[in-house]
């Protein structure tokens, strides 16, 4: 089945500095990769996804870079304000849909004033 | 509006007994589905729901688990003679359908924990 490696496990910014949260998936099938953002005592929020047939997605401060070849794909989030301190996870699919998702471990990102 | 409703939100329970955890889905959602969040780790996916009709049932980890839903709305995930691996955070997620448009939308889970 499926594997999803993410990393790093933690990450550290300032206020202002950009994030990249890296994962790379196993299975060349997967063509669905959506990223969610889990806050403390919440349930995971999706804030970005992108298909196999895309190599490079964005939406205000947040961009997402898939690069099939390698089976990898990246999430950067730029102009780190305090509120995006969270815990955010990727995930892969091979029905092209949110039906059967492989998450990654997570990344606990604090962005420090 | 309403989002996805998990009950209850804690849970405490003996090995050996049984628990039910509830998920009530977002008005209108006809995809369901269940995740386990362990400690410090990713989502685990234990089963999803179309209607009425669960597809693929191959992620429960073991038979004590189940679930079932009724009337395409309301579902129950049971896990019967709890073991305290079972200890995680139980999501519940919907969606409009199996769609590739379709995103998941959590609840804020049940935190079930086996003494």
């Amino acid at each position: 089945g499926e594997n999803v490696e993410q990393h790093p496990s933690t990450l550290s910014v300032q206020e202002g500095d950009s994030a990249v949260i890296k994962c790379t998936y196993s299975d060349s099938a997967s063509n669905y990769f959506p990223w969610y953002k889990q806050e403390l005592g919440k349930g995971p929020q999706l804030i970005i996804d992108i298909r196999s047939n895309v190599g490079e997605k964005k939406d205000q401060r947040i961009a997402v870079t898939l690069n099939k070849t390698a089976k990898h794909f990246s999430l950067h989030i730029t102009e780190t304000q305090p509120e995006d301190s969270a815990v955010y996870f990727c995930a892969a699919s091979m029905t092209g849909t949110a039906s059967k998702l492989t998450f990654g471990t997570g990344t606990r990102l604090q962005v420090t004033l | 509006g309403a989002g996805v409703s998990q009950s209850p939100s804690n849970k405490v329970t003996e090995k050996g007994k049984d628990v039910e955890l509830r998920c009530d889905p977002i008005s209108g959602h006809t995809a369901l589905y269940w995740y386990r969040q362990s400690l410090g780790q990713g989502l685990e996916f234990l089963i999803y729901f179309q209607g009425n009709s669960a597809p693929d049932k191959s992620g429960l980890p073991s038979d004590r688990f189940s679930a079932e839903r009724t009337g395409g709305s309301v579902s129950t995930l049971t896990i019967q003679r709890t073991q305290q691996e079972d200890s995680a955070v139980y999501l519940c997620a919907s969606s409009t359908g199996l769609s590739s448009n379709s995103p998941l939308h959590f609840g804020n889970g049940t935190r079930l924990t086996v003494t």
